[in-house]
């Protein structure tokens, strides 16, 4: 079983807030990444990083933030959310190839009303 | 963008039949495709990573087989079961640095 939490699981919040998701994985794993998946839509990717003070913007523009500051530690902020934000954010990890699978977070369901 | 599709889109079918899906790709250098099964409220789960023309990969009822020249990978089930019921996603690595794309999936739902 995988070793990757993301808190909260469901949050519904006001338009305004600065929000910020939690995700930690115990694997030791260099790259991390968010994926954000609205209904009925495909996993898309919103930021990477490759390790400690390493991130970069995926394919799908965001107007999320990342950090990593902690090898174990990938936290997403939006600091005005809005209800366009209103989605599933996914983390996942994995070593350092290319062909290694990504290990999934549970994903936090995200309302902004 | 690099486009993965998926198919069917969605799949009823009853305990014991046998299925299959099919994930699409462009035809062109890539490093890996990975299958993946998302159950209702759970995180997704890695089924394969295959990397090769010709690969073909079995756990249990499930296996897939990967063909990159012609840009195709099926994944089967046999003898469908209702723990079967989920989302089965497919996505490319097109590069080293592990980014996926991800097609929109095939959503089975299996009866008893």
């Amino acid at each position: 079983e995988a070793d990757i939490y993301q808190t909260p699981r469901y949050l519904v919040i006001g338009t305004g807030k600065k929000i910020t998701l939690e995700c930690s994985q115990t694997m030791g794993h260099d790259k991390m990444y968010w994926y954000q998946q609205d209904p009925g839509m495909e996993l898309h990717l919103i930021h990477y990083s490759y390790g400690v003070n390493s991130t970069e913007k995926g394919d799908l523009s965001s107007e999320s933030t990342v950090s990593r500051i902690r090898t174990e530690h990938f936290p997403l902020t939006l600091e005005s959310a809005r209800p366009s934000h209103t989605s599933q954010y996914l983390c996942a990890s994995s070593r350092d190839r290319a062909n290694y699978e990504q290990y999934f977070g549970p994903g936090t369901r995200l309302t902004v009303t | 963008i690099l486009n993965v599709e998926q198919s069917p889109q969605s799949l009823h079918v009853q305990e014991g039949d046998s299925t299959n899906f099919t994930c699409s790709f462009p035809s062109s250098n890539f490093y890996a495709l990975h299958w993946y099964r998302w159950e209702t409220a759970k995180s997704p789960e890695a089924l394969f990573v295959m990397t090769l023309n010709g690969d073909e990969k079995k756990k249990g009822r499930i296996s897939a087989t990967l063909n990159t020249k012609e840009g195709y990978s099926y994944l089967y089930i046999k003898g469908s079961q209702p723990e079967d019921s989920a989302t089965y996603l497919c996505a490319l690595n097109y590069n080293q640095g592990g980014k996926l794309i991800f097609g929109q999936g095939t959503e089975l739902s299996v009866k008893p």
